[in-house]
């Protein structure tokens, strides 16, 4: 079946605008996570939904990010007046329970400038 | 930040020699989580240990649980150009379903 989708690929806007990212994930995952990495690091924890609710949204840095998962499937990670510092691969991931394995998606690359 | 600490941070290896890379934690965990991202890719899951004192096997690849589930180790035997990647380690606490990845080993194999 289809992995984990996430759009765009690629994403480069302006300091100051506001941007989505999508993450479709495998069918049937209660789990979601976001993630950001960037070059040479980790992925960094920003939030992770179980169902339709942010279980745990500690890692979201400011109140710029903001994510939801209206249906409990499709996610949107929210990033308002972009710095250039948010530049990054923004991941998402999914799993079939809490404690399962976690099914990457191929990442959003956003550019602010 | 991160939870868990990656040594080392560079493996530079001879194709056909053997090499360890450990994560460590302050903090009792509840399971622990391998993955490896080759370069230009995505985190692919490799393993999930739970039991202390855990120890599976993935043909060259070994992977342990330590006894006190702190820490936990990948052992890759006769390494080759395939192996190359970052191998992260990631880690949840008990009681904490928030799922953290360590800095990662980056692999590099000499031909």
């Amino acid at each position: 079946g289809a992995g984990v989708s996430q759009t765009p690929s690629n994403k480069v806007t302006e300091k100051g605008k506001y941007v989505e990212l999508r993450c479709d994930p495998i069918s049937g995952h209660t789990a979601l996570y976001w993630y950001r990495q960037s070059l040479g690091q980790g992925p960094e924890f920003l939030i992770y939904f179980q169902g339709t609710g942010a279980a745990d949204d500690s890692g979201l840095p400011n109140d710029r990010f903001f994510a939801v998962r209206p249906e409990g499937s499709v996610s949107t990670l929210k990033i308002q007046r972009t710095e250039r510092g948010d530049s990054a691969v923004y991941l998402c991931a999914s799993s079939l329970s809490i404690r399962a394995e976690a099914f990457f998606g191929q990442g959003t690359r956003l550019t602010v400038v | 930040g991160q939870q868990v600490m990656q040594i080392p941070q560079y493996q530079h290896v001879q194709e056909g020699e053997d090499f360890t890379t450990y994560c460590n934690s302050s903090t009792t965990l509840s399971n622990i989580q391998w993955y490896k991202q080759r370069p230009g890719g995505h985190p692919v899951f490799l393993i999930q240990l739970v039991k202390s004192g855990e120890v599976k096997k993935q043909k060259r690849l070994t992977f342990q649980f330590g006894e006190a589930k702190k820490n936990s180790s990948l052992h890759i035997t006769a390494t080759q150009t395939t192996d190359v990647g970052t191998y992260f380690c990631a880690v949840r606490r008990s009681n904490d379903y928030k799922l953290s990845f360590g800095a990662g080993t980056t692999v590099t194999v000499r031909a």
